[in-house]
């Protein structure tokens, strides 16, 4: 069975531009959650979605979005790019809300 | 919200040595994961642990959920075990993803 996938690895951004990440969840899984993870902060939920819906949102501004397809794949967009947003940006599959969280291998963003 | 701590923040061992990696959570709680991230940034799954103990080969987990804590034990280490482990918790009550990491705990495993 193929696990998390998280496209791409990594990526490199100037300040101002946007970014969408991409996360394929494991097959048969419906619930995707996002994580960022920096070395101040560490690891940090950004979003939960099931079904097509959010259910969960962490503290994070509006400049963090996201949304899950029908297949349940699931992308995450940040707009207008900060220094402070380079980090770390993993994907989470679970079977069910609540479920065992399995993570992809995560996408390496650095802002210049 | 839950606050999640993990002690100690480091841990040096020579290879072969056993050791305890320990989980503390502020509130109930009724599911708890470990993790293992590898110096690639890879996040591995090790255990899914509401209660009880769990094995998987040299390593086993103990949560004692009426307490508040978890124990990670790990035998025979070997110098791929070395990382960052953490432990996470759901952040709020009922079923949901929504995970509160610890900082971690780093392990450097010697030959």
């Amino acid at each position: 069975k193929a696990g998390v996938t998280q496209t791409p690895r990594y990526l490199i951004k100037t300040r101002g531009q946007q970014v969408t990440l991409s996360c394929s969840p494991i097959s048969g899984h419906r619930s995707v959650s996002w994580y960022q993870q920096t070395p101040g902060q560490g690891l940090q939920f950004l979003f939960e979605y099931f079904s097509e819906t959010q259910r969960n949102k962490g503290n994070f501004p509006g400049r963090f979005s996201g949304r899950q397809f029908s297949n349940s794949r699931s992308e995450m967009n940040v707009s207008t790019l900060e220094l402070g947003d380079s980090a770390l940006y993993l994907c989470a599959s679970s079977g069910s809300p609540g479920g065992a969280q399995h993570f992809g291998d995560g996408t390496r963003l650095s802002i210049l | 919200g839950i606050q999640v701590e993990q002690s100690p923040p480091d841990l040096i061992l020579q290879e072969g040595a056993n050791s305890t990696l320990r989980c503390n959570f502020s509130d109930s709680v009724n599911n708890l994961q470990w993790f293992h991230q590898n110096p690639w940034g890879q996040l591995i799954n090790l255990f899914y642990i509401p209660s009880g103990t769990k094995q998987n080969g040299r390593l086993s987990a103990t949560t004692v959920a009426t307490e508040r804590y978890s124990l990670l034990y790990i035998s025979s280490s070997q110098t791929t075990d070395s990382g960052v482990y953490f432990c996470a918790v759901p952040s709020t009550t009922g079923a949901n993803s929504k995970l509160t990491f610890g900082k971690g705990i780093t392990l450097s495993v010697r030959p």
